[in-house]
């Protein structure tokens, strides 16, 4: 099956500070999402994407969808303590029935 | 407007036993699909229902079945548990109006096999 690949694994970072993290895949997609999970708790979409080169943005996140299809970033800018979470990016399959998942990013603010 | 609902929230189970796993879609949403999520993981797709009929399939044994109602609600059911089916399990609803894009996920049901 797909593999999506996250980077990077975890961050650390201070209050303030802005966040870059990417995903590749081996495969085309034609739809990317990304997603934060708290503890607990499922997954949220924070931003999707729909046409190669697409940049969108959602508050202080920004997420691009690679000209190549297989890969996409999300910038967090300003970073503030409740963007503390795992972030996922995910592909959406071509039938739209099914996402296939990165590996993650798990994201800590330093106060 | 209550999102999707999974039940139960945590759940224990022994080796070889059965367990259901429980699924109301959010209002308007009419596409069921279920995830399983183990620890440090990013959710792996098990399957998807709508009309009550088993659409798309993943990689996942045939212990794992599931079933929809005509009220769009949904069980997964496995069998023959294993240690290793240990994980969040998520279920995630769409739209009717497939114009809106928003597949929603549920908070999960944590099942530990022990």
């Amino acid at each position: 099956g797909q593999q999506l690949n996250q980077s990077p694994q975890s961050m650390f970072i201070q209050e303030g500070e802005d966040v870059s993290m990417n995903c590749t895949s081996s495969s085309i997609f034609n739809t990317w999402l990304w997603y934060k999970q708290e503890p607990g708790e499922g997954p949220v979409l924070l931003i999707a994407l729909y046409k190669a080169g697409e940049l969108t943005s959602n508050g202080r996140l920004t997420a691009q969808f690679g000209i190549t299809r297989k890969d996409s970033f999300l910038n967090i800018s300003a970073s503030i303590p409740s963007d503390v979470g795992i972030y996922f990016c995910a592909g959406l399959s071509n039938t739209g029935n099914q996402f296939y998942f990165g590996t993650g990013t798990s994201l800590t603010v330093i106060p | 407007d209550a999102g999707v609902t999974q039940s139960p929230t945590h759940l224990i189970k022994t080796r070889g036993q059965q367990v259901t796993l429980r699924c109301s879609p959010k209002s308007g949403h009419d596409t069921v699909s279920w995830y399983q999520q183990a620890l440090g993981q990013g959710p792996q797709f098990i399957f998807q229902y709508y009309e009550e009929e088993e659409r798309q399939r993943g990689n996942f044994p045939d212990r794992f079945s599931g079933h929809q109602f005509p009220n769009y609600s949904s069980e997964l059911n496995v069998n023959a548990l294993l240690l290793g089916d240990s994980a969040l399990y998520l279920c995630a609803s769409r739209p009717q109006d497939r114009s809106r894009y928003g597949y929603t996920f549920g908070s999960g049901t944590r099942l530990t096999v022990v």
